[in-house]
Protein backbone atom coordinates (compact mmCIF):
# COMPACT_ATOMS: atom_id res chain seq x y z
CA UNK A 1 0.00 0.00 0.00
CA UNK A 2 0.83 3.66 -0.23
CA UNK A 3 3.38 4.91 2.17
CA UNK A 4 3.75 8.27 4.02
CA UNK A 5 4.39 10.85 1.02
CA UNK A 6 5.67 14.67 1.42
CA UNK A 7 5.87 17.85 -0.90
CA UNK A 8 7.34 18.82 -2.31
CA UNK A 9 10.45 16.81 -1.83
CA UNK A 10 13.00 19.92 -2.27
CA UNK A 11 12.34 23.76 -1.35
CA UNK A 12 14.66 26.75 -1.52
CA UNK A 13 13.56 29.58 -0.40
CA UNK A 14 15.12 32.94 0.84
CA UNK A 15 15.59 34.01 4.18
CA UNK A 16 12.34 36.10 5.66
CA UNK A 17 9.71 34.09 3.44
CA UNK A 18 7.27 31.70 4.14
CA UNK A 19 6.91 28.20 3.23
CA UNK A 20 4.31 24.90 3.53
CA UNK A 21 5.73 21.87 3.66
CA UNK A 22 3.08 18.92 3.15
CA UNK A 23 2.38 15.76 4.13
CA UNK A 24 -0.14 12.61 3.52
CA UNK A 25 0.07 10.12 5.71
CA UNK A 26 -0.43 6.09 5.45
CA UNK A 27 -4.25 5.75 5.22
CA UNK A 28 -6.27 4.70 8.51
CA UNK A 29 -3.45 6.20 10.20
CA UNK A 30 -4.45 8.72 13.22
CA UNK A 31 -1.33 9.69 14.77
CA UNK A 32 0.95 11.97 13.34
CA UNK A 33 4.61 13.76 13.65
CA UNK A 34 7.02 15.94 12.08
CA UNK A 35 10.83 15.82 12.82
CA UNK A 36 13.24 17.77 12.11
CA UNK A 37 16.80 16.33 10.61
CA UNK A 38 19.88 18.29 10.60
CA UNK A 39 22.52 17.47 8.08
CA UNK A 40 24.67 14.55 9.91
CA UNK A 41 22.36 14.04 12.77
CA UNK A 42 19.31 12.14 13.76
CA UNK A 43 15.95 13.09 13.75
CA UNK A 44 14.65 15.97 16.26
CA UNK A 45 10.76 15.51 17.25
CA UNK A 46 8.58 18.83 16.23
CA UNK A 47 4.92 18.20 16.94
CA UNK A 48 2.50 15.48 17.11
CA UNK A 49 -0.83 15.03 16.00
CA UNK A 50 -3.81 12.68 17.16
CA UNK A 51 -6.63 13.01 14.96
CA UNK A 52 -7.13 16.86 14.26
CA UNK A 53 -5.63 18.16 17.11
CA UNK A 54 -1.77 18.99 18.17
CA UNK A 55 -1.30 16.71 21.05
CA UNK A 56 2.10 18.00 21.58
CA UNK A 57 3.89 20.86 20.66
CA UNK A 58 6.74 21.01 22.61
CA UNK A 59 9.50 20.07 19.82
CA UNK A 60 8.76 23.31 17.78
CA UNK A 61 11.80 25.84 17.76
CA UNK A 62 9.77 28.62 18.41
CA UNK A 63 6.56 30.30 17.49
CA UNK A 64 7.62 30.92 13.67
CA UNK A 65 6.75 27.42 13.24
CA UNK A 66 2.96 26.22 13.38
CA UNK A 67 1.45 22.86 11.98
CA UNK A 68 -2.00 22.14 11.22
CA UNK A 69 -3.94 19.00 10.83
CA UNK A 70 -7.86 20.34 10.20
CA UNK A 71 -9.24 17.16 8.86
CA UNK A 72 -7.32 14.42 11.01
CA UNK A 73 -5.35 13.37 7.73
CA UNK A 74 -3.10 15.83 5.61
CA UNK A 75 -0.96 17.49 7.64
CA UNK A 76 1.34 21.47 6.63
CA UNK A 77 3.75 22.99 8.69
CA UNK A 78 4.23 26.24 8.39
CA UNK A 79 7.36 28.26 8.77
CA UNK A 80 7.44 32.23 8.92
CA UNK A 81 10.20 33.97 8.00
CA UNK A 82 12.35 31.16 7.50
CA UNK A 83 16.05 31.68 8.74
CA UNK A 84 18.89 29.87 7.57
CA UNK A 85 18.98 27.76 10.53
CA UNK A 86 16.02 26.53 9.49
CA UNK A 87 17.74 24.54 6.70
CA UNK A 88 17.04 20.77 7.08
CA UNK A 89 14.88 17.65 6.14
CA UNK A 90 11.52 17.55 7.59
CA UNK A 91 10.06 14.55 7.89
CA UNK A 92 6.67 13.44 8.76
CA UNK A 93 5.61 9.81 10.48
CA UNK A 94 2.43 8.32 10.83
CA UNK A 95 1.60 5.35 13.10
CA UNK A 96 -1.72 3.83 12.92
CA UNK A 97 -2.58 5.00 16.81
CA UNK A 98 -0.42 6.58 19.30
CA UNK A 99 -0.39 3.57 21.61
CA UNK A 100 2.43 1.98 22.93
CA UNK A 101 4.36 -0.58 20.51
CA UNK A 102 3.33 1.03 17.54
CA UNK A 103 5.61 1.81 15.07
CA UNK A 104 6.09 5.14 13.31
CA UNK A 105 6.80 4.79 9.51
CA UNK A 106 8.62 7.54 7.59
CA UNK A 107 8.21 9.92 4.71
CA UNK A 108 10.74 10.56 2.38
CA UNK A 109 10.92 13.94 3.81
CA UNK A 110 11.69 17.40 2.73
CA UNK A 111 14.75 19.04 1.86
CA UNK A 112 14.63 22.78 2.57
CA UNK A 113 17.54 25.23 1.79
CA UNK A 114 17.25 28.59 2.87
CA UNK A 115 19.04 31.01 0.97
CA UNK B 1 17.44 14.71 29.69
CA UNK B 2 17.09 11.66 27.27
CA UNK B 3 20.17 11.28 25.38
CA UNK B 4 20.81 8.26 23.04
CA UNK B 5 24.37 7.47 21.62
CA UNK B 6 25.56 5.26 19.08
CA UNK B 7 29.04 4.17 18.40
CA UNK B 8 30.89 4.26 16.24
CA UNK B 9 29.13 7.25 13.95
CA UNK B 10 31.52 5.76 11.28
CA UNK B 11 32.12 1.73 10.64
CA UNK B 12 34.15 1.34 7.67
CA UNK B 13 34.22 -2.59 7.04
CA UNK B 14 35.30 -5.09 4.75
CA UNK B 15 32.38 -7.79 3.30
CA UNK B 16 32.13 -10.71 4.69
CA UNK B 17 33.15 -9.20 7.86
CA UNK B 18 30.94 -8.92 11.23
CA UNK B 19 30.12 -6.09 13.43
CA UNK B 20 28.10 -4.74 16.34
CA UNK B 21 26.82 -1.32 16.61
CA UNK B 22 25.82 0.07 20.07
CA UNK B 23 22.73 2.41 21.31
CA UNK B 24 23.10 3.54 24.59
CA UNK B 25 20.18 5.39 26.02
CA UNK B 26 20.20 7.26 29.70
CA UNK B 27 16.68 6.88 31.23
CA UNK B 28 14.56 3.71 31.48
CA UNK B 29 12.55 2.74 28.32
CA UNK B 30 11.82 -0.94 26.91
CA UNK B 31 10.83 0.42 23.56
CA UNK B 32 13.63 0.59 20.72
CA UNK B 33 13.57 0.89 17.00
CA UNK B 34 16.32 0.30 14.66
CA UNK B 35 15.96 1.81 11.44
CA UNK B 36 18.01 2.24 8.39
CA UNK B 37 18.47 5.34 5.53
CA UNK B 38 20.38 5.61 2.62
CA UNK B 39 21.43 8.51 1.43
CA UNK B 40 19.07 10.99 0.45
CA UNK B 41 15.80 8.35 1.47
CA UNK B 42 14.17 8.44 4.76
CA UNK B 43 14.06 6.33 7.20
CA UNK B 44 13.55 2.56 7.22
CA UNK B 45 12.13 0.47 9.65
CA UNK B 46 14.33 -2.46 10.85
CA UNK B 47 13.60 -3.60 13.71
CA UNK B 48 11.22 -3.03 16.87
CA UNK B 49 12.48 -4.50 20.12
CA UNK B 50 9.70 -3.81 23.14
CA UNK B 51 10.94 -5.59 26.17
CA UNK B 52 13.94 -6.36 27.96
CA UNK B 53 15.99 -9.33 26.83
CA UNK B 54 13.96 -9.07 22.93
CA UNK B 55 15.69 -10.39 20.43
CA UNK B 56 14.70 -9.83 16.02
CA UNK B 57 17.17 -11.25 13.30
CA UNK B 58 16.42 -10.35 9.55
CA UNK B 59 18.95 -11.94 6.86
CA UNK B 60 22.47 -10.70 8.31
CA UNK B 61 21.04 -8.27 10.80
CA UNK B 62 20.48 -9.49 14.43
CA UNK B 63 18.94 -6.69 16.91
CA UNK B 64 18.89 -7.49 20.90
CA UNK B 65 17.39 -4.97 23.72
CA UNK B 66 18.97 -5.03 28.00
CA UNK B 67 17.17 -2.91 29.10
CA UNK B 68 18.61 -3.08 32.36
CA UNK B 69 22.05 -2.00 30.93
CA UNK B 70 19.73 0.62 28.68
CA UNK B 71 21.69 -0.82 25.77
CA UNK B 72 20.99 -2.20 22.57
CA UNK B 73 23.00 -3.90 19.64
CA UNK B 74 23.02 -4.02 16.12
CA UNK B 75 25.04 -7.00 14.78
CA UNK B 76 25.86 -7.26 11.28
CA UNK B 77 26.92 -11.32 10.22
CA UNK B 78 29.07 -11.36 6.92
CA UNK B 79 28.53 -7.89 5.89
CA UNK B 80 27.52 -7.39 1.76
CA UNK B 81 27.76 -3.89 -0.11
CA UNK B 82 24.04 -3.87 0.34
CA UNK B 83 24.37 -3.16 3.64
CA UNK B 84 26.19 0.54 3.49
CA UNK B 85 23.75 2.89 4.69
CA UNK B 86 23.51 4.97 7.94
CA UNK B 87 21.50 2.99 10.84
CA UNK B 88 20.15 5.08 13.85
CA UNK B 89 18.61 3.82 17.09
CA UNK B 90 15.39 5.38 18.58
CA UNK B 91 14.25 5.29 21.74
CA UNK B 92 10.83 5.76 22.60
CA UNK B 93 10.61 6.37 26.73
CA UNK B 94 6.72 6.29 26.97
CA UNK B 95 5.87 9.37 25.02
CA UNK B 96 5.80 8.90 21.63
CA UNK B 97 8.71 10.72 21.02
CA UNK B 98 11.05 9.14 19.18
CA UNK B 99 14.50 10.25 20.67
CA UNK B 100 17.35 9.21 18.40
CA UNK B 101 20.63 8.14 18.58
CA UNK B 102 23.32 10.17 15.53
CA UNK B 103 23.49 7.13 13.73
CA UNK B 104 25.78 4.91 12.53
CA UNK B 105 27.08 5.29 9.37
CA UNK B 106 28.32 1.98 7.58
CA UNK B 107 30.69 1.53 4.73
CA UNK B 108 30.75 -2.09 3.53
CA UNK B 109 34.10 -2.54 1.21
CA UNK B 110 33.85 -5.00 -1.37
Amino acid sequence: GAGVSQTPSNKVTEKGKYVELRCDPISGHTALYWYRQSLGQGPEFLIYFQGTGAADDSGLPNDRFFAVRPEGSVSTLKIQRTERGDSAVYLCASSLTSGYQETQYFGPGTRLLVL
Amino acid sequence: ELKVEQNPLFLSMQEGKNYTIYCNYSTTSDRLYWYRQDPGKSLESLFVLLSNGAVKQEGRLMASLDTKARLSTLHITAAVHDLSATYFCAVDPGTYKYIFGTGTRLKVLA
